[in-house]
């Protein structure tokens, strides 16, 4: 169980273009999600919290503009990267913690890789 | 805003030896976590450890928690080739749903 889908793994798009991923929750349901971003060899970044309902929170030096977050339903946040650019091109992570589980471990979607031209 | 640090950045052994991972972290935390990255996929989770733990065990993984220095050990143990991956220590300043905070990652390599 805590299966979590991310969709598209690999979008290759023109700048200026915009881009949205899907991020499901298949057999648990989230109220909070959160997207993460990783340069090649690098960490994790923590771009937003998705909140279902309600307003994504954003970290510090994330446009809200260029990363716009819905999280419409228990199961599904979107990001949208909007009016790419190559500086964009990264890996985007989502993940979800099940609020039925009083464990505090986040479950991880495969991730999108998004290339800019 | 990254709060763990890694080390080493790399590590390379052979089959059937032993890897160690440490972390280091900078604030409070309620638990801390450990999660594995194949090549380009997403994290999996391998271990939880909460702040009043000092030891916990799970297959061929130890973790260890000194709250004290702030920073935790992952060893594997009998390491497989398969056993390849990046590894990251994550950081939850509470339970109730505040994302995780990841470190640097260790890049681990094992040849058989």
């Amino acid at each position: 169980g805590a299966v979590v889908s991310q969709h598209p793994s690999r979008v290759i798009c023109k700048s200026g273009t915009s881009v949205k991923i899907e991020c499901r929750s298949l057999d648990f349901q989230a109220t909070t999600m959160f997207w993460y971003r990783q340069f090649p060899k690098k960490s994790l970044m923590l771009m937003a919290t998705s909140n279902e309902g309600s307003k994504a929170t954003y970290e510090q030096g994330v446009e809200k503009d260029k990363f716009l977050i819905n999280h419409a339903s228990l199961t599904l946040s979107t990001l949208t990267v909007t009016s790419a650019h190559p500086e964009d091109s990264s890996f985007y992570i989502c993940s979800a913690r099940d609020i039925a589980r009083a464990t505090g471990e986040l479950f991880f979607g495969e991730g999108s890789r998004l290339t800019v031209l | 805003s990254q709060q763990g640090e890694e080390d080493p950045q790399a590590l390379s052994i052979q089959e059937g030896e032993n890897a160690t991972m440490n972390c280091s972290y900078k604030t409070s935390i309620n638990n801390l976590q450990w999660y594995r990255q194949n090549s380009g996929r997403g994290l999996v989770h391998l271990i939880l450890i909460r702040s009043n733990e000092r030891e916990k065990h799970s297959g061929r993984l130890r973790v260890t928690l000194d709250t004290s220095k702030k920073s935790s050990s992952l060893l594997i143990t009998a390491s497989r080739a398969a056993d390849t991956a990046s590894y990251f220590c994550a950081t939850a300043l509470n339970q109730a749903g505040t994302a995780l905070i990841f470190g640097k990652g260790t890049t681990l390599s094992v040849s058989s």
